[in-house]
């Protein structure tokens, strides 16, 4: 059983839209949760890092829900330049594979 | 401030040659990461060193991978002898102490190996 599971998409949305990844993870006792975004051909960059509360960066939000063993990331008004594949890290050091996004015109 | 340095950007090589792949962390992280990169199977952590002292590797996926942090500011990752499946983009990364505290990723090297 993997360790982060994640949809891999891709996710194909136009201009505008408002779209959600969901990443579940197998251990309880993680303590840090991150999004990283990963442009094709070049290396992962962090997004955001997801508290407990939830927590919104411009049109980003993430959630956790630590019952269900789940991050979320919510992208709102979808811009061209959200396209990349997006990765969720519910264990610090440990990634999933990634969900790739397609925002289109 | 540089970040996360690696070398080379890209190699090309034959089965059955040695390949070294050079990583320098970001001055001051104490936590180092050797990753590998393949549409087939993700991310894929190799093995992690604190301190200069690999910590876990498990993920390293047979004997003819090794890895050396000889200091602070440098770490190898070696391939002996290389494979045609062994093609696929290494990632290093580093990160100080600290559950809060993200991983910062180098360029990475594209392996080709013929």
């Amino acid at each position: 059983r993997k360790e982060v599971e994640q949809d891999p998409g891709p996710f194909n949305v136009p201009e505008g839209a408002t779209v959600a990844f969901n990443c579940t993870y197998s251990n309880s006792a993680s303590q840090s949760f991150f999004w990283y975004r990963q442009d094709c051909r070049k290396e992962p960059k962090l997004l955001m890092s997801v508290y407990s509360s939830g927590n919104e960066d411009g049109r980003f939000t993430a959630q956790l829900n630590r019952a269900s063993q789940y991050i979320s990331l919510l992208i709102r008004d979808s811009k061209l330049s959200d396209s990349a594949t997006y990765l969720c890290v519910p264990l610090r050091i440990y990634f999933g594979s990634g969900t790739k996004l397609n925002v289109k015109p | 401030d540089a970040g996360v340095i690696q070398s080379p950007r890209h190699e090309v090589t034959e089965m059955g040659q040695e390949v070294t792949l050079r990583c320098k962390p970001i001055s001051g992280h104490d936590y180092l990461f050797w990753y590998r990169q393949t549409m087939m199977r993700g991310l894929e952590l190799l093995i992690y060193f604190n301190n200069n002292v690999p910590i876990d590797d498990s993920g390293m996926p047979e004997d003819r991978f090794s890895a050396k942090m000889p200091n602070a500011s440098f770490s190898t990752l070696k391939i002996q002898p290389s494979e045609p499946r062994d093609s696929a983009v290494y990632f290093c990364a580093s990160t100080i102490q600290g559950v809060t505290s993200p991983l910062h990723f180098g360029n990475g090297t594209r392996l080709t190996v013929t």
